[in-house]
């Protein structure tokens, strides 16, 4: 198994709402990532776990908050979200958060806030 | 001034054509480089990796170059399904974490 399962694939909440984003991976990869997109424009780093550790979170509003159940899961858990919030996020992972090559990234979520 | 900076296009050719792709990168510590394909609304692919020495993989050749901080990515013989944005990729090791930094990419076009 070499992908990354991102689900849902698409999402539409209101402003009040709390959802989840989901990630799988069975590539025995310990080190997992959230990046967001916005058209056009390139990924943005957001967290990154590494042995289900919180390692890096790049000042991402807490409106955001990330969860590691285990090696092979990651969740970004959704709450009190604004419209420009709207964007593609897209799940990775690698072997290890110290090498810089082997990423595979998941078909994203595209979430609309309305 | 971006940390990595590429052309945005779009590149429009037609088939057959061959295309070249400049990248330049600010930071001289990066330490790894690569393109990444991205079809529109999909996830980003790895296309390739990039070593000094060059490489190159069938239709696609990249080079870099470290020390005017360059990469280039040539497509010969264009085709049609090579129509996508492509990234310009480097990484650098901060606080025991190595980092990507996607340029904000390159649109190709190639038309019949």
């Amino acid at each position: 198994d070499t992908e990354v399962t991102q689900t849902p694939k698409h999402l539409v909440m209101g402003m009040t709402n709390k959802k989840s984003l989901k990630c799988e991976q069975h590539m025995g990869h310990r080190a997992m990532y959230w990046y967001k997109q916005k058209a056009k424009k390139p990924p943005e780093l957001m967290f990154v776990y590494s042995y289900e550790k919180l390692s890096i979170n790049e000042s991402v509003p807490s409106r955001f908050s990330p969860e590691c159940p285990n090696s092979s899961l990651l969740n970004l858990h959704l709450h009190a979200l604004q419209p420009e919030d709207s964007a593609l996020y897209l799940c990775a992972s690698s072997q290890d958060s110290r090498q810089g090559y082997g990423y595979t990234f998941g078909s994203g979520t595209r979430l609309t806030v309305v | 001034r971006k940390e990595v900076e590429q052309d945005p296009g779009p590149f429009n050719v037609p088939e057959g054509a061959t295309v070249a792709f400049n990248c330049t990168y600010s930071n001289s510590a990066s330490q790894s480089f690569f393109w990444y394909r991205q079809d529109c609304r999909k996830e980003p692919k790895l296309l390739m990796s990039v070593y000094s020495s060059g490489n190159e993989d069938g239709r696609f050749t990249a080079q870099l170059n470290r020390a005017s901080q360059y990469i280039s990515l040539l497509i010969r013989d264009s085709k049609l399904s090579d129509s996508a944005t492509y990234l310009c990729v480097v990484t650098l090791f901060s606080g025991g974490y190595n980092k990507l930094i996607f340029g904000a990419g390159t649109r190709l076009a190639v038309h019949p």
